[in-house]
């Protein structure tokens, strides 16, 4: 079946604007992952689900970041008055196993520019 | 604090030969280990997953060792294809919240 899916693949947007990023899972998987990618550097894990419980947020850098999975599929991660250091990779993983003990498999993320 | 540290941070060896790449962590108490790769501009791609009771992990030409006594992991790949050449992530799960952490990777080229 289909991978995760991420959307926009790109966004450019000024600082200041809010942005909502897409990502849709694989299907069935229980847990869906945020993860924001630095270049050069691994990822760094912003919150996770398991279904729609949100069961970890705690990297979330500030409170203008956000995340919900209202029905437990289709995830979105909401950054409100963007600036200019949110600029990176943001990804998404799921996996069918809850509470991050199985395998995560990974969206083609969503490369945000804030200028 | 829970940390990841990789090393080295770039290696470059020619195609054919072998090579190991090296992880070190602090993360207790201790779930998981996970190597990825990821190739420039794509998501990681697991490679293997070892729990606590595994100390070596095959996968094709890659083979993965953790020594959960010492904290340390490697992650050995044999006769090494130009296709390798990507970044080598390691990740340790703990065991308290299961949030991944991960290390900052090892860039791997391979030179024909």
């Amino acid at each position: 079946g289909a991978g995760v899916s991420q959307s926009p693949r790109y966004k450019v947007t000024k600082r200041g604007q809010d942005v909502a990023l897409r990502c849709d899972p694989i299907s069935g998987h229980v847990s869906l992952y945020w993860y924001r990618q630095a270049l050069g550097q691994g990822p760094e894990f912003l919150t996770y689900f398991n279904y729609e419980a949100q069961q970890d947020k705690s990297g979330l850098p500030n409170d203008r970041f956000s995340a919900e999975r209202p029905e437990g599929s289709i995830s979105t991660l909401t950054i409100q008055r963007t600036e200019q250091r949110d600029s990176a990779m943001y990804r998404c993983a799921s996996s069918l196993a809850p509470s991050g003990s199985g395998e995560q498999y990974f969206g083609p993320g969503t490369r945000l520019t804030v200028t | 604090k829970n940390q990841v540290e990789q090393s080295p941070q770039s290696l470059i060896i020619l195609e054919g030969k072998n090579c190991t790449l090296q992880c070190n962590y602090t993360v207790s108490p201790f779930s998981n280990l996970r190597w990825y790769k990821q190739d420039t501009g794509r998501g990681p791609v697991s490679l293997t997953i070892m729990t606590f009771s595994e100390n070596t992990k095959s996968n094709g030409r890659y083979t993965a060792t953790l020594d959960a006594d010492t904290k340390q992991s490697s992650l050995h790949i044999t006769a090494s294809q130009l296709s390798d050449s990507a970044s080598y992530i390691c990740v340790v799960s703990a065991r308290s919240n299961y949030q991944l952490i991960w290390g900052a990777g090892t860039k791997l080229i391979i030179k024909p």
